[in-house]
């Protein structure tokens, strides 16, 4: 079984930087098999896909490749600690738009299955 | 990149039929066989229902079915029970690995 668990910060200042983990448990997060991904959901909106990060056996330990939602632009960092078997975003800047729930998920990409660790609330607000 | 497009609510009774659909573009839901549908009751996260635009994964019901037309992808539930009122999420591949979610339908058992 493949568990996933978000940590990381309740409330955060406008302007600030947000930092969360996921850490994974049940399979190596650069075993190549799947892809890693965080995806946020606004009070009462839908889901956004943020970001995107792979890793395999011939990436260095804290590399990856990368992929973004183009909307949140350069505020947006994914990284990965394999040695620790997490993935990581940090978020510039943050304004109130970007309370949200944060989910981290493990995705296969070639089928686009999705499956998703329980979430964590980041409230943006002074 | 523009959200896929789901009605906002959709309602049925107990035994009857629903479908969602879920409408995006040549770019995403039109290009790749890689729809999914994800079930999400308040509190917690979303479930997998539906992926690769018609496969149903182990252990969810066969009253889930999946289908796509051109650009608009769609979700059927059958023998609607109470236990199905959820809010349904649909998400596309867009192309260059990056992924696509709709708005949103939120399902009432009456």
């Amino acid at each position: 079984q493949v568990y996933l668990q978000e940590s990381g910060p309740g409330l955060v200042k406008p302007a600030e930087t947000l930092s969360l983990t996921c850490t994974v448990s049940g399979v190596s997060i650069s075993s190549g098999a799947y892809h890693w991904v965080w995806v946020r959901q606004a009070p009462t909106k839908g889901l956004e896909w943020i970001g995107t990060v792979y890793v395999s056996g011939t990436t260095s330990p804290y590399g990856g490749t990368t992929y973004y939602n183009p909307s949140l632009g350069s505020r947006l960092t994914i990284s990965v600690d394999t040695s620790e078997n997490h993935f990581s975003l940090k978020l510039d800047s943050l304004s109130a738009a970007d309370t949200a729930i944060y989910y981290c998920a493990r995705l296969t990409s070639g089928a686009g299955q999705f499956y998703w660790g329980q979430g964590t609330l980041v409230t943006v607000s002074s | 990149q523009s959200a896929l497009t789901q009605p906002a609510s959709v309602s049925g009774s107990p035994g009857q039929s629903i479908t969602i659909s879920c409408t995006g573009t040549s770019s995403d839901v039109g290009n790749h066989n890689l729809v999914s549908w994800y079930q999400q009751h308040p509190g917690k996260a979303p479930k997998l229902i539906i992926y690769e635009d018609i496969k149903r994964p182990s252990g969810v019901s066969t009253r889930f079915s999946g289908s796509k037309s051109g650009n608009t992808a769609s979700l059927t539930i059958s023998g609607l029970r109470t236990e199905d009122e959820s809010d349904y999420y649909c998400c596309s591949y867009a192309g260059r690995q990056t992924w696509v979610f709709g708005g949103g339908t939120t399902l009432t058992v009456l």
